[in-house]
């Protein structure tokens, strides 16, 4: 079984600044996935980023990107040059790459991105 | 990316009686669909697990007699909640898999469940 933590209900940041979401999970597979997953208040689940446990660099798309800690357990989500447009809530995910390949969610960090 | 369509996005209904949310994938094949359940301001709540042309596989504590899931063709599954009651009122979502290994889910916008 998998668990996923997030640790910070709520967290706001100044438009340009940079933020970053904790995320630690726990698993028993070798191989498995991480994400960071956008949901703004229309309620849409957008893929922001992913991680493949097996690579050691650490996955970047333009703003976002994380620090992947894989003996820690740890999945940090850092938001560059913060945009209004960034606040929603964000959820931290796992995924084994066998049998059925469920995704398990974490609680959600809302995110507020102050003019 | 894919696209995932649920429909609908908002459905009220009376206690009693059925309600069917349909998750279609538009430009792919899924094998493998999920259905999630969303209390306010919390997370999602993996519910079952939906494999073409077998049965689903329903998490611990998911009715599987209240919840029906059907997985008929590769582009689509549907979720039937039974004799619906006002604590079924609930955010449900699905998502595909798209891809046999090394996959991405992608997620349908979500059905807004309303008893009465």
């Amino acid at each position: 079984a998998q668990t996923v933590t997030q640790s910070q209900p709520e967290m706001s940041v100044q438009e340009a600044e940079t933020v970053t979401l904790s995320c630690t999970y726990d698993t028993s597979e070798s191989d498995y996935y991480l994400f960071w997953y956008k949901q703004p208040p229309s309620r849409q689940m957008i893929l922001v980023i992913r991680q493949e446990a097996y690579k050691q660099q650490n996955a970047t798309e333009n703003r976002f990107s994380v620090n992947f800690q894989k003996a820690a357990k740890s999945f940090s989500l850092k938001i560059s040059d913060s945009q209004l447009g960034d606040a929603a809530m964000y959820f931290c995910a796992s995924r084994d790459s066998g049998g059925y390949q469920k995704v398990t969610f974490g609680t959600g960090t809302k995110l507020q991105v102050i003019p | 990316g894919a696209v995932v369509s649920q429909h609908p996005s908002r459905v009220i209904c009376k206690s009693g009686t059925s309600v069917k949310i349909e998750c279609r994938s538009l430009d792919f094949q899924a094998t493998t669909m999920f259905w999630y359940r969303q209390f306010p301001k919390k997370s999602l709540m993996l519910m079952a697990t939906s494999n073409e042309g077998s049965k689903a596989t329903y998490e611990q504590g998911v009715e599987k007699d209240k919840f029906l899931i059907n997985h008929a063709s590769l582009t689509l599954s549907t979720l039937t909640v039974t004799s619906a009651h006002p604590e079924d009122s609930s955010f449900y979502i699905c998502s595909a898999l798209k891809g046999q290994k090394n996959t991405e889910a992608f997620f349908g916008q979500g059905t807004r469940l309303t008893v009465v």
